[in-house]
């Protein structure tokens, strides 16, 4: 079952926040985060496993709420270089699939 | 570590001609994963190897889809008798089998265009 992504597209200037959701209808067992550049592969982002711990990358951090199911993907003061395409990937399973399921993405803008 | 090379980068062929792609991972990582991905869509899996073991093929994939890994090391997708539907960039991925602490490490996919 395909995680769903919210929003489909942000647009941010310069400087401001944006935080990414991703929810699935499937116990987790971990969430990954990519981003995709136009034309380039998936860049692993980071990991986070059953357990609610959050992680930072940055000014990139993300969270995981295992009850719900849901991971947020938080992006702070953005750069131009965040632009891209995120996608959150999904291990389902209390002991894991072995293998990600990913969303449909989100499509990040930011402008000077 | 040159990264996950994938070949070629662009293929164009006709209708019910068969195609073969390869995948070569980091050396150092023993899992290898193929997804195919479709313009607005995320990645979508096909099938993964442990080592040289196919471990897993999607339900979703017909029998014209064979992946092999021998030794171990590079990987080969085939796919017989294309069709237009399989028009699609097709993505190769590494990583260590500690899924806890490692994510993927991707390809720059080939870009399969079926006329």
């Amino acid at each position: 079952q395909q995680p769903v992504q919210s929003p489909q597209a942000v647009i941010l200037r310069e400087g401001e926040d944006a935080v990414i959701n991703c929810s699935s209808s499937k116990a987790l067992y971990s969430v990954h985060w990519y981003r995709q550049k136009h034309g380039e592969a998936p860049v692993f982002l980071m990991i986070l496993l059953k357990g609610g711990e959050q992680k930072g990358h940055e000014k990139i951090s993300a969270s995981f709420n295992e009850k719900k199911q849901q991971s947020s993907l938080y992006l702070t003061a953005s750069q131009l270089s965040y632009s891209g395409t995120y996608f959150c990937g999904t291990e389902e399973g209390q002991g894991g699939s072995e293998k990600l399921v990913f969303g449909k993405g989100t499509k990040l803008t930011v402008n000077p | 570590d040159t990264g996950v090379s994938q070949n070629p980068r662009h293929k164009i062929t006709k209708r019910g001609q068969n195609v073969t792609f390869r995948c070569d991972p980091i050396s150092e990582h023993n899992r290898l994963y193929w997804y195919r991905q479709t313009l607005g869509q995320g990645p979508e899996f096909l099938t993964y190897f442990q080592n040289e073991a196919q471990l897993e093929k999607s339900r979703l994939l017909s029998d014209r889809f064979s992946a092999e890994r021998p030794k171990g090391s590079f990987s080969t997708l085939e796919i017989q008798r294309t069709e237009q539907g399989d028009s699609a960039m097709y993505l190769c991925a590494s990583s260590f089998s500690d899924r806890k602490n490692y994510g993927y490490t991707f390809g720059s996919g080939t870009r399969l265009t079926v006329v």
